[in-house]
């Protein structure tokens, strides 16, 4: 059974850094490019970052071009975002997410939440 | 990058059909056959319904089904049920540097 289980998430004051990780089971973690998804409170959902298998490939949103930086470490079957200079609009539940290379994400964790506030 | 475009809301009776689009650009659901539909109750995590336009991973009733038109993608349920009543979002590739992008989400409500 796939398993995405996100952590990381917490309050944070703006202008701060925030790490969040993903641990994956069940399936062959080097075999599957990996997503970050976001969803701010009541609204709908953002794609925020891509890493192909290897790393080779890695995408961002505008959103968060500069400020975020999405790694992984296939032998620990771990993704990871780093996130900095944290603003007021990033404040969401942040989603660790399979995906089937760039057509389509097919497995979801449950979310982890970030919230940015003074 | 512009999100797609989706209804906010539709509605529909147990046993109707209801059909939700889903309009991008050229340079996203016009371009590739790489449109995808999730299915959102509250609370929980996104689940993959349709992949690459039309297609269903195993375990998904066959009442979901997915078309595409030029810019726009349509997700069509039949035989709604109570348990359909959930959010819906569609998301596609696109030749922009960002990957991928999604709509902004539709709320179905079964009266």
């Amino acid at each position: 059974e796939v398993q995405l289980v996100e952590s990381g998430g917490g309050l944070v004051k703006p202008g701060g850094s925030l790490r969040l990780s993903c641990a994956a089971s069940g399936f062959t973690f080097s075999d599957y490019s990996m997503n970050w998804v976001r969803q701010a409170p009541g609204k709908g959902l953002e794609w925020v970052s891509s890493i192909s298998s290897s790393s080779s490939f890695i995408y961002y949103a505008d959103s968060v071009k500069g400020r975020f930086t999405v790694s992984r470490d296939n032998a620990k079957s771990s993704l990871y975002l780093q996130m900095n200079s944290l603003k007021a609009e990033d404040t969401a539940v942040y989603y660790c997410a399979r995906g089937v290379g760039a057509r389509t994400i097919d497995y979801w964790g449950q979310g982890t939440l970030v919230t940015v506030s003074s | 990058q512009s999100a797609l475009t989706q209804p906010a809301s539709v509605s529909g009776s147990p046993g109707q059909s209801i059909t939700i689009s889903c309009t991008g650009t050229s340079s996203d659901v016009g371009a590739y056959n790489y449109v995808s539909w999730y299915q959102q109750h509250p609370g929980k995590a996104p689940k993959l319904m349709i992949y690459d336009v039309s297609d269903r991973p195993s375990g998904v009733s066959n009442r979901f089904s997915g078309s595409k038109s030029g810019n726009t993608a349509s997700l069509t349920i039949s035989g709604l049920q109570a348990e359909d009543e959930a959010d819906y979002y569609c998301s596609s590739y696109t030749s922009s540097s960002t990957l991928a992008v999604f709509g902004g989400g539709t709320k179905l409500t079964v009266l």
